[in-house]
């Protein structure tokens, strides 16, 4: 079946300091793909989609990349700010009809 | 941002009673989707619809139900609420007529209570 498959977390990081966090998924078909990211308290925000092999989605100085060839699409920003503390999901979309299935999600906390 | 509403944001209800949640949009998105959010699960889809009165289930759609009547909104129904159904429920949206139509757009949630 469909899936994606996020790195557990908490993750804990420095002000200042490099982030990754790891998406793969599992997809009959070529997907859509997006991280969405969750502040305390509201909704889910897209931070960022790619739609094809090799797009590179970015927003607010996060990036990802998708690789068909390893079916990932890691999360990366180069200098992460406590700002940026938050829960973030990768997901993939697969049909006409959009629906999206999520990662459990993981959280990251910057401390200043 | 997309205007999404959810009524009400906090429920607490005893098992066995019916509880219905509303999802409101003033985007005129076709698609609009109940998704509910459990800690070590992310968010899993339990109904969706792709039109007015047309719906379909999602990967977790046993015990509820929803009507679309409208294109603005979309109704969750519990028929009788179980313990097993206190969780955080978002609506989304999507399916808009611009580029971002793979896009879906989320409300503020609603958490529910079952007692």
């Amino acid at each position: 079946g469909n899936s994606v498959t996020q790195m557990e977390g908490p993750v804990t990081l420095s002000e200042e300091a490099f982030l990754t966090i790891n998406c793969t998924y599992t997809a009959t078909g070529y997907p859509s793909l997006f991280w969405y990211v969750q502040y305390p308290g509201e909704g889910l925000q897209l931070l960022l989609k790619a739609t094809k092999a090799d797009d590179k989605g970015s927003n607010k100085g996060f990036e990802a990349t998708y690789r068909k060839e390893t079916t990932s699409f890691h999360l990366e920003k180069g200098s992460v700010q406590v700002s940026d503390s938050a829960v973030y999901f990768c997901a993939l979309s697969l049909d006409s009809s959009y629906k999206l299935i999520f990662g459990s999600g993981t959280r990251l906390l910057v401390r200043p | 941002d997309a205007g999404i509403t959810q009524s009400p944001r906090h429920k607490v209800t005893e098992t066995g009673t019916p509880v219905t949640l509303r999802c409101h949009q003033t985007e005129n998105h076709r698609y609009m989707y109940w998704y509910r959010q459990d800690p070590g699960h992310g968010l899993r889809l339990i109904h969706y619809s792709y039109g007015v009165k047309d719906t379909d289930k999602g990967e977790v759609s046993d015990g509820y139900s929803v009507s679309r009547s409208k294109t603005e909104d979309f109704l969750l129904t519990l028929e009788s609420a179980t313990s097993s159904q206190t969780s955080v429920y978002f609506c989304a949206i999507g399916g808009g007529a611009d580029s971002s139509t793979d896009t879906q757009y989320f409300g503020p949630g609603t958490r529910l209570t079952v007692l």
